[in-house]
């Protein structure tokens, strides 16, 4: 059973930069593509973007200019930089398998955008 | 971007009773669409995947049909735990969108 855990700061200032790390257990992030999705408080999931096992990315348009991904392989880890964020940047972030679409999601972090 | 409309928004229902949730995509996506389950609090669960695919351990009882730009997911007979929010999925065009959610409340 693939497992996956967020982490990172719930609260981040306006402005300054969002971090996540994403850590999978059983198996290596090497075999597959992992995904960002987040889900702002009583909205819809809005896909962010993946990063693939060799490290090639693709990003949501709409967050493309303020995304980016990374991996990890000896921490078996990937994670997520969102800069220059505002208040609409709050969201539980969820990391989670897959390219097109996807099988195995972390819990989940809320994450807060607020001074 | 690919636009993606469920209906209803919100449905409420009986444990026994058979549900159907619509989705519509603004344009043509063969059958690439997933369903997703969440509960309050939780990670959105894959639930159908390929319009009509169920992983596996998902229960019989969920159905998904459709291809083009209309498609549906029935529960044939609801059970406690099916009470739920209920998201679609493209999975044809990047970037991926999700439909706006479908919440199944205990009527």
């Amino acid at each position: 059973q693939v497992q996956l855990q967020e982490s990172g700061p719930g609260l981040v200032k306006p402005s300054e930069t969002l971090s996540l790390t994403c850590t999978v257990s059983t198996g290596s992030i090497t075999r597959f593509f992992w995904g960002w999705i987040r889900q702002p408080p009583g909205q819809g999931l809005e896909w962010i973007g993946y990063i693939s096992y060799s490290g090639n990315t693709n990003y949501n348009p709409s967050l493309k200019s303020r995304v980016t991904m990374s991996l990890d392989t000896p921490k078996n880890q990937f994670s997520l930089r969102l800069k220059s964020v505002t208040a609409l940047d709050t969201a539980v972030y969820y990391c989670a398998r897959g390219e097109w679409l996807f099988d195995y999601w972390g819990q989940g972090v809320l994450v807060t955008v607020s001074s | 971007d690919i636009q993606v409309t469920q209906s209803p928004s919100s449905v409420s229902a009986s444990v026994g009773d058979r549900v159907t949730i619509t989705c519509r995509t603004s344009q043509g996506i063969n059958s690439w669409l997933a369903w997703y389950q969440q509960k309050p609090g939780k990670a959105p669960k894959l639930l159908i995947y390929a319009a009509s695919t169920l992983p596996s351990g998902v229960p019989s009882r969920f159905s998904g049909s459709g291809s083009g730009t209309d498609f549906t997911l029935t529960i044939s007979s609801l059970q406690p735990e099916d009470f739920a929010t209920y998201y679609c999925q493209q999975a044809n065009n990047f970037p991926l969108t999700f439909g706006q959610g479908t919440r199944l409340e205990i009527k």
